[in-house]
């Protein structure tokens, strides 16, 4: 099966960096997502990390160490607006299904001060 | 562009009854899914579909069926609701996955079940 951790919760200010780290594991690991869920509504992608290093879009990047089973999200030049609840998601292997399958962490809840 | 629609968004329904969850999607999408998420708990997976007619079981299954009649729709049902089972449900859905590659799941914005 997988599992993930990552922290409950993270307070950060307007303007400032945030990392967001996530710890996993898991059988047959094909990459990490992470997903932004705004006030318990719909969650949208953020990223994908397949191979070790960091991708960057925009404000926000994201970094895998397959050797570690470790990943963070990065958010730079934080806004108000990026207050929200922040997932770590695996996609392993589902039993012996021969299918692949996201499993999600428990989420992280950035709160942004002015 | 609708993407996931989920009906109803908010439902109260009493010990033993039972009810469906409507998903339908408009991207095309191969794969669909269903969630629940509780407070602290995350996003678990409930049951899956790779297409039209196939469904699977995820991580937390017992107590729910789903049928995949259409490729577009996707549907999960309570047989004889339980407390256990108060939880925001969430579907999504993506193109089909391989190897590496990444198919970002497209969410609803959830159906609010409550059960007395």
């Amino acid at each position: 099966g997988q599992s993930l951790e990552q922290p409950s919760e993270v307070t950060a200010v307007e303007g400032a960096i945030v990392q967001i780290n996530c710890t996993y594991q898991t059988s047959g690991f094909y990459g990490l997502s992470w997903y932004q869920q705004h006030d318990g509504g719909a969650p949208t992608f953020l990223s994908y990390n397949a191979l070790d290093g960091l991708e960057e879009t925009g404000r926000f990047s994201s970094f895998l160490s397959r050797s570690d089973s470790y990943g963070y999200l990065l958010l730079q030049e934080l806004q108000m607006k990026d207050s929200a609840s922040y997932f770590c998601a695996v996609r392993g292997a589902l039993g012996n299904s021969g299918y692949s399958t996201l499993t999600f962490g428990k989420g992280t809840m950035l709160l942004v001060s002015p | 562009n609708a993407g996931v629609t989920q009906t109803p968004k908010f439902r109260v329904l009493k010990t033993g009854q039972s009810m469906t969850l409507l998903c339908a999607q408009d991207m095309n999408h191969e794969y669909m899914y269903w969630y629940r998420q509780d407070p602290g708990m995350g996003l678990r997976l409930i049951h899956y579909s790779v297409g039209e007619g196939t469904t699977a079981k995820g991580e937390v299954p017992d107590g729910y069926n789903v049928s995949r009649l259409k490729k577009q729709n996707f549907l999960l049902g309570l047989e004889s609701a339980a407390p256990s089972q108060t939880s925001v449900y969430f579907c999504a859905s993506s193109y089909a996955w391989t190897g590496g590659s990444n198919q970002p799941q497209h969410f609803g914005d959830g159906t609010r079940l409550s059960i007395l």
